[in-house]
């Protein structure tokens, strides 16, 4: 049972454009979201969260977007550059006791950032 | 600072014989242990979480165990393996309210 989805595999962006990457859930007990980032080969990288009594947090070319009524959350990375190209993995922590410790995430979503 | 070590990082297993991935955590005490897979075309799924020593949580029935013999050891093993245990295991810490920071993965492919 996926409870957070991300429905694109890929997405292609321009250098320099907007990148906007997509993420629903369905688990209304997920309180903390936060982003990751993969490299071929390598373990994920932590790039930025935010709590549910937030709608938006921002750190650099980096900003995530929450949407707890739709419940979706969205990154935003502007300007793209062709270091950015990677998986992101955006990941769910609930409050209940069973998902406590451990982070939900979707399958992925391939950026490449073209020149 | 905190970092997290994994091996190794590559390894080609036959179907039916045992399984020991290591992962050891420097630089902080009592952390939260993870042990994720992540297979082919799917996202990451969590196998195991530890909060302490001799503490393990299993989130899905496998043919896997994990055990934490030392507050920042975590292993992964198995009796004998499947075809189905391929993938990219992956480790990872957490505590004093940080997000989860994760190993580089080993690769296991099973023949």
């Amino acid at each position: 049972d996926q409870q957070v989805k991300q429905n694109s595999p890929s997405l292609s962006v321009q250098e320099g454009r907007i990148s906007i990457l997509n993420c629903d859930y369905t688990n209304s007990m997920f309180d903390y979201f936060l982003w990751y980032k993969k490299y071929p080969a390598e373990g994920p990288t932590f790039l930025i969260s935010i709590s549910s009594i937030k709608d938006k947090n921002e750190d650099g070319r980096f900003t995530v977007f929450l949407n707890k009524s739709a419940k979706h959350l969205s990154l935003h990375i502007v300007p793209s550059q062709p270091g950015d190209s990677a998986v992101y993995f955006c990941a769910a922590k609930g409050r209940d006791s069973n998902s406590g410790y451990a982070l939900n995430f979707g399958k992925g979503t391939s950026l490449l950032v073209t020149p | 600072s905190q970092t997290i070590h994994q091996w190794p990082a590559t390894l080609v297993q036959p179907v039916g014989s045992p399984l020991s991935l290591e992962c050891t955590v420097e630089g902080t005490s009592n952390p939260n242990l993870y042990w994720y897979r992540q297979a082919a075309g799917r996202g990451l799924q969590l196998l195991f979480y530890s909060v302490g020593i001799g503490q393990i949580s299993s989130e899905v029935p496998q043919n896997l165990s994990a055990s934490r013999p030392q507050d920042r050891q975590f292993i992964l093993s198995s009796k004998k393996l499947l075809l189905s245990d391929s993938g990219f295991y992956l480790c990872a810490w957490s505590g004093g309210g940080r997000p989860q920071h994760f190993g580089d993965g080993t690769r296991l492919s099973i023949l």
